[in-house]
């Protein structure tokens, strides 16, 4: 079975703060996929980033960064300087290689910014 | 470019109605999947469909069906709604066929039901 914990329900930070959000996943499959998806109030899930189990290559985008440790199963996301616009609900999602191919979605952190 | 279409946006229904929510995948894609949000809740897997084939079922309830007609577009039926059926209802869809897919899965905007 997949599954996929987010121990962060909710963060408060003030703007300009740094903010780390942990993801901690489990799965069989030797291959799979990991997701992060924003959820604004607008209800839309904005896709973030995927990374797929074979490459544990971190990633830097603007003010976003990702750090995947297979070793702690782990999928960690970082908004540095965070803004107003930032606030909003964050899932990480994970989905097998084989065998059932829907996304496995954690219960999401909601991240709210204060100016 | 062409994104995964849903409609209706919202729709609002009486307990014991039914509803229907269709998905437009994104051309060329021959996977669709569904999802349930409710209130201040991660979304759940309900069903997926391939190739016009359901692939793989959730925690989809009786009272619910879905079906891929022959242009890939899904719907999903719901009866004898509930209260607890308010949700959002996402469709998601991908190119699973091809050799090089990425993996990733492409999401509607959703379709909010309330139940009254």
């Amino acid at each position: 079975a997949q599954k996929v914990t987010q121990a962060q329900t909710e963060i408060s930070v003030v703007e300009k703060e740094d903010v780390t959000l942990d993801c901690v996943y489990e799965t069989r499959d030797t291959t799979y996929y990991l997701f992060w998806y924003k959820q604004p109030p607008s209800g839309e899930l904005v896709f973030l980033i995927r990374r797929n189990s074979f490459d544990e290559q971190n990633e830097i985008s603007g003010r976003y960064s990702w750090n995947f440790q297979k070793s702690t199963s782990s999928f960690n996301f970082t908004i540095t300087a965070s803004q107003v616009v930032d606030s909003a609900v964050y899932f990480c999602a994970l989905r097998g290689g084989t065998g059932r191919r829907a996304l496995t979605f954690g219960s999401g952190t909601r991240l709210q910014v204060q100016p | 470019a062409a994104g995964v279409i849903q409609s209706p946006r919202h729709l609002i229904k009486e307990k014991r109605e039914t509803a229907t929510l269709k998905c437009y995948p994104i051309p060329r894609h021959d996977t669709v999947y569904w999802y349930q949000q409710g209130p201040g809740q991660d979304p759940q897997f309900l069903i997926s469909f391939y190739e016009k084939m359901q692939s793989d079922k959730g925690s989809i309830p009786d009272r619910f069906s879905a079906q891929q007609f022959s242009d890939y577009h899904s719907e999903l039926n719901m009866s004898s709604l509930e209260l607890g059926d308010s949700a959002l209802y996402f469709c998601a869809s991908e190119d699973r066929g091809r050799l090089r897919s990425t993996g990733e899965l492409f999401f509607g905007e959703g379709s909010r039901l309330t139940v009254l």
